[in-house]
């Protein structure tokens, strides 16, 4: 079955302790990126990668950062949480930049205390 | 520069009653347009998309959205709606430069039996 697949799905630490959120996909797509999810805001993209190796900042990528080792894997990594970062994220990817068929993970809720 | 707007945070239907979820959009270039649709404590599924064929598009579900160039608008419509189209729905509009999603703050639909 072609998914995204993220882990973990819910997740509660405390600011300044270090952590990553995993994104995986099936579908061999060279396009992947995170978004943040936040009330009456949308969804927000944090990062995108375009292929392996290769990423940029999407309009929130303050307190973030990510690597595009393989082409499977797309991991947020938050170096050092603070409670503003407190949201529901999700990772998508699609075939190729340009693509219009977008598939989204099942999220991931982070609280930061 | 590319944006959606989405009329409404909160829509509320009687059970078989005409759904309306509006969304008017901004773009410099001829856009792609999305319809997505989140259920509780679930990822993002496409439920329609606009690519520049037909301007009346058909999705998932029963529902259909027409894309108005002199309105620039693309409303999501349903006949009647059904206890389990309670979600939230995201209209989106695609930078083709970036393949990034530029998505509406959202709409809540509440299906009253």
């Amino acid at each position: 079955e072609a998914q995204v697949t993220q882990n973990p799905r819910y997740l509660i630490t405390v600011t300044g302790k270090k952590l990553t959120v995993t994104c995986s996909q099936n579908m061999n797509h060279e396009y992947m990126s995170w978004y943040r999810q936040d009330p009456g805001l949308g969804l927000r993209q944090i990062y995108y990668s375009m292929n392996v190796e290769v990423t940029d900042k999407g309009d929130v990528p303050e307190g973030y950062k990510v690597s595009r080792k393989e082409k499977r894997n797309f991991p947020l990594i938050l170096e050092s949480p603070s409670p503003n970062q407190t949201s529901l994220y999700f990772c998508a990817s699609s075939l190729s930049q340009g693509d219009t068929e977008a598939f989204f993970g099942q999220g991931t809720r982070l609280t930061v205390v | 520069a590319q944006s959606v707007t989405q009329l409404g945070s909160h829509v509320s239907v009687s059970e078989g009653a005409l759904v309306l979820l509006r969304c008017n959009y901004s773009s410099s270039v001829p856009p792609y347009l999305f319809w997505y649709v989140q259920y509780p404590n679930q990822g993002l599924q496409l439920l329609l998309k606009y690519t520049s064929a037909a301007t009346l598009v058909k999705g998932i579900n029963g529902f259909e959205a027409e894309f108005k160039k002199s309105e620039t608008s693309f409303h999501l419509t349903k006949p009647s709606a059904h206890m389990s189209d309670a979600a939230e729905y995201f209209c989106a509009v695609i930078s083709y430069i970036f393949n990034k999603f530029f998505f509406g703050s959202g709409t809540k639909l509440n299906v009253k039996p």
